[in-house]
């Protein structure tokens, strides 16, 4: 079946722009993380979602981090007033219980 | 905090041999232990897990094994083939919890 898809797999914006980033989980997956990967680096937690929980929202670096998870499936990452710094991988990953995560490809974004 | 050390970062052998890569986690909480694959350009692949009330587990050329007293858990690739040059990445998540902590990864070749 279907994998997670994320769009877009690659982002170029300006600084100071913002961006937003889409994941779509497999069906049927109550569980959906987002993750940063910065170059060379492991992944880093950034929100959870679980059902209709209110989202772990206490990996997300800065309050220009936002996320939402409409109808308990598709998710948006946003980022607002984008930084260099913010030049990573971005990637989504969704489970049926807190097991097997499977993850998207990844969205990269560069921030000029 | 949770913190999970891996080791080494970078790792070659000669097609055939044995690989093996090791992470160390501090929370002694932790009871589920997943390793993931990630090739370039794509997400993370889960290629094998174990749960703390399991010493070792195997699966064709890949094995997993941990010691709870320690606090290691290592991921064994014999045989060893072009194909699995990859980034390997540990991870562990405590009971009760849903955010895993991931290791920095381990960059193996697999030489010809």
């Amino acid at each position: 079946g279907a994998g997670v898809s994320q769009s877009p797999s690659n982002k170029v914006t300006e600084k100071g722009k913002d961006v937003e980033l889409r994941c779509d989980p497999i069906s049927g997956h109550t569980a959906l993380y987002w993750y940063r990967q910065s170059l060379g680096q492991g992944l880093e937690f950034l929100i959870y979602f679980q059902g209709n929980s209110a989202p772990d929202k206490s990996g997300l670096p800065s309050d220009r981090f936002s996320a939402e998870r409409t109808g308990g499936s598709v998710s948006t990452l946003t980022i607002q007033r984008t930084q260099q710094e913010d030049s990573a991988v971005y990637l989504c990953a969704s489970s049926v219980q807190v097991y097997e995560q499977y993850f998207g490809p990844g969205t990269r974004l560069t921030v000029t | 905090g949770e913190n999970v050390e891996q080791h080494p970062s970078t790792l070659s052998v000669q097609e055939g041999d044995s690989a093996v890569i090791k992470c160390t986690y501090s929370d002694s909480a932790s009871n589920y232990f997943p390793w993931y694959k990630q090739e370039l350009g794509k997400g993370p692949q889960l290629i094998i897990d174990i749960r703390s009330n399991v010493g070792e587990k195997k699966d064709q050329r890949i094995a997993v094994t941990l010691n709870k007293t320690a606090k290691h858990f290592s991921l064994h690739i014999t045989e060893t083939q072009p194909e699995d040059s990859a980034v390997y990445f540990c991870a562990a998540r405590t009971e009760g919890t849903y955010k895993y902590i991931f290791g920095t990864g381990t960059r193996l070749k697999v030489l010809a």
